[in-house]
């Protein structure tokens, strides 16, 4: 399989505790992004990397949540002191943009996070 | 980013043709139009993705008017597997794409 591949797939911690997903995009893409879901919403950016450059931040991604890219390869996700508020699917792409035609960003299956 | 409307339910039976459009007043010169169709608990999966006139692939036909201030999505001959959610999203070669709520769409026998 060739796409993204997120893990964990679910995690259920206990408020407080940190939480780390992963994310291996696709072999040739050199852009990265996370967003997060809740039930009935569209997915909310959170931040992109270029290579192992962070370029944005959205406000959405507290002090709480930091993100790596350390070699330009996968990609880290974490939350620490976890609150009920975090509870979300959290979606990893990546793309290849700039190849002469619109940014098309190809998602993963996703890590869902229940905080109890 | 240029902000995008959209219906926010739709409902077909088997077999017909679904169009779904979506509207793009302010989309910018450099601006593609890409639709995404997300199943529950999935990640969003690309289906089409156009700059103007039509394009079509195995999937769907993406219709976009001289203009490009609107563009229809045509799923041909749905089945129930079709019932999902359909984003309308535009940006350029080398923006982020920001999610809208999107179009629930609901296939019944």
């Amino acid at each position: 399989d060739t796409g993204v591949s997120q893990d964990p797939r679910h995690k259920i911690t206990k408020r407080g505790q940190n939480v780390t997903f992963r994310c291996d995009p696709i072999s040739e893409h050199n852009r990265l992004y996370w967003y997060r879901q809740t039930l009935g919403q569209g997915p909310e950016f959170l931040t992109y990397f270029q290579n192992e450059a962070q370029l944005e931040k959205s406000r959405l991604l507290s002090n709480r949540f930091s993100a790596e890219r350390p070699k330009g390869s996968f990609s880290t996700l974490e939350i620490q002191r976890t609150e009920q508020g975090d509870s979300a699917m959290y979606l990893c792409a990546s793309s290849q943009p700039g190849t002469g035609a619109g940014n098309t960003i190809y998602f993963g299956e996703g890590s869902w996070l229940t905080v109890v | 980013l240029a902000k995008t409307t959209q219906p926010v339910s739709m409902d077909s039976y088997e077999g017909q043709e679904v169009n779904i459009t979506c509207s793009h007043n302010n989309i910018a010169t450099n601006d593609y139009i890409t639709w995404y169709q997300q199943f529950p608990s999935q990640g969003p999966r690309f289906i089409i993705q156009g700059y103007k006139t039509k394009v079509t692939n195995e999937v769907a036909s993406l219709f976009i008017p001289a203009d490009r201030k609107s563009s229809t999505l045509s799923l041909p001959r749905v089945s129930l597997s079709d019932t999902a959610v359909y984003y309308c999203l535009v940006g350029d070669s080398w923006g982020k794409l920001q999610f809208g709520a999107g179009t629930q769409v609901v296939v019944t026998p």
